[in-house]
């Protein structure tokens, strides 16, 4: 089942905040994030296990919260690099499942 | 390392025609999974392959199909292609030795299909 990911699509200035979320009505075991550019293929980012550890990359961190079975993405101090689509994945508790996409959350950082 | 690799990247075809898509992936890793991007569909899957066998396969219809050979590489076909084919149709790797949740998938370019 595809997971939901809100906001669907944000504009910041450089320098500010945002939050991407991303939830699931099935127990998840894993969430992973990708960053897409537009043209370009998606590339990983960061990956996240139940257990509800928050992981960081540079500026961009998540938190799993196994309860909810949601995620966020947190992005701070936004750079122009930053700009493309955010998509999460989700993986089931059962083995072997296939990572699922939502629809993804549109970036876009301006000067 | 070279990344995952599919051919052709641009590809114009016509209703009822069929069309074949290749993914070489990352070496060493036995897993591939392809999937359908639309504009606000996101990434929707298609199947996935390990070892030459399909694992999980998504929502589509019968008109779409894979392989994967023992070298890893694969292929996936569609044939009677509709209008609504038009994607962008990536694949994705990984090793499919942990064969969990915490396998990490890297992604393609891409074949950008239109269908006229």
């Amino acid at each position: 089942q595809q997971p939901v990911q809100s906001p669907q699509a944000v504009i910041l200035r450089e320098g500010e905040d945002a939050v991407i979320n991303c939830s699931s009505s099935k127990a998840l075991y894993s969430v992973h994030w990708y960053r897409q550019k537009h043209g370009e293929a998606p590339v990983f980012l960061m990956i996240l296990l139940k257990g509800g550890e928050q992981k960081g990359h540079e500026k961009i961190s998540a938190s799993f919260n196994e309860k909810k079975q949601q995620s966020s993405l947190y992005l701070t101090a936004s750079q122009l690099s930053y700009s493309g689509t955010y998509f999460c994945g989700t993986r089931g508790q059962a083995g072997n499942t296939p990572l699922v996409f939502g629809k993804g959350t549109r970036l876009s950082v301006i000067a | 390392k070279a990344g995952v690799t599919q051919t052709p990247r641009y590809l114009i075809k016509t209703r009822g025609q069929q069309v074949t898509l290749s993914c070489s992936p990352i070496s060493g890793h036995r897993s591939v999974s392809w999937y359908q991007q639309t504009p606000g569909q996101g990434l929707q899957f298609l199947f996935e392959y390990f070892s030459e066998t399909q694992r999980n396969k998504g929502n589509f219809p019968g008109r779409f199909s894979g392989r994967q050979f023992s070298n890893s590489r694969s292929e996936m076909n569609v044939s009677t292609l509709e209008l609504g084919d038009s994607a962008l149709y990536l694949c994705a790797s990984s090793t499919g030795l942990a064969g969990g949740p915490q396998e990490t998938q890297y992604f393609g370019p891409g074949t950008r299909l239109l269908v006229l």
